[in-house]
């Protein structure tokens, strides 16, 4: 169980926004910034989002991020084939001492 | 180019030890925190140590205290994990990763080393 909660599973057609969410604590969330990350199984995941909402350099700005409370989301717009993957949001938590990451949300695009 | 180069991955009984390694290069590696996160098979990203720059301060997950230390090199450019008492639910492709400067995240990460705890 992943002290992050995030959807198992996300879908859209090409061209359309979706949204996934993260849902935490006061400790982490609530307290410290959140990070969104891509990962294609045996590849290095990659930072698509830090510091809540910034997108480094080379990170289309399709990719978007806020945070309100102890939740946060990643949202996606202009939906592209490539853009499946697994998103992972993830949080510095202040109660562990470690960072903690989301269980993981897959992305299909149909 | 910035590079993580991750080593040492292998097939161990449980209970046994193993010893990773990861080799930076194309940054100052002295500046920067460093972390091991993982992945078991079928499972989400784990993270499970981190060691500040100069090597004062770490943290652990709490299912490795006490099993796993991690240490660096800085004169080496390079991080390990010493992996003691494993376990099977320590299979995992382990990945070292980055932390960038100033809540930047984990901005870089190694293609990762595969460890199966067995028999």
């Amino acid at each position: 169980q992943s002290v992050l909660t995030q959807s198992p599973s996300a879908s859209g057609t090409p061209g359309q926004r979706v949204t996934i969410s993260c849902s935490g604590s006061s400790s982490n969330i609530g307290s410290n910034f959140v990070f969104w990350y891509r990962h294609l199984p045996g590849t290095a995941p990659k930072l698509l989002i830090y510091m809540n909402h910034q997108r480094p350099s080379g990170v289309p700005d399709r990719f978007s991020g806020s945070k309100s409370g102890t939740s946060a989301s990643l949202a996606i717009s202009g939906l592209r084939s490539e853009d499946e993957a697994d998103y992972y949001c993830a949080a510095w938590d202040g109660s562990l001492s470690g960072w903690v990451f989301g269980g993981g949300t897959k992305l299909t695009v149909l | 180019e910035v590079q993580l180069v991750e080593s040492g991955g292998g097939l161990v009984q449980p209970g046994g030890s193993l010893r990773l390694s990861c080799a930076a290069s194309g940054f100052t590696f002295s500046t920067y925190w460093m972390s091991w996160v993982r992945q078991a098979p079928g499972k989400g990203l784990e993270w499970v140590a981190n060691i500040k720059k100069e090597g004062s301060e770490k943290h652990y997950v709490d299912s490795v205290k006490g099993r796993f230390t991690i240490s660096r090199d800085n004169a080496k450019n390079s991080m390990y994990l010493q992996m003691n008492s494993l376990r099977a639910e320590d299979t995992a492709v382990y990945y070292c990763a980055r932390e960038g400067w100033e809540s930047s995240g984990f901005d870089c990460w190694g293609q990762g080393t595969l460890v199966t705890v067995s028999s």
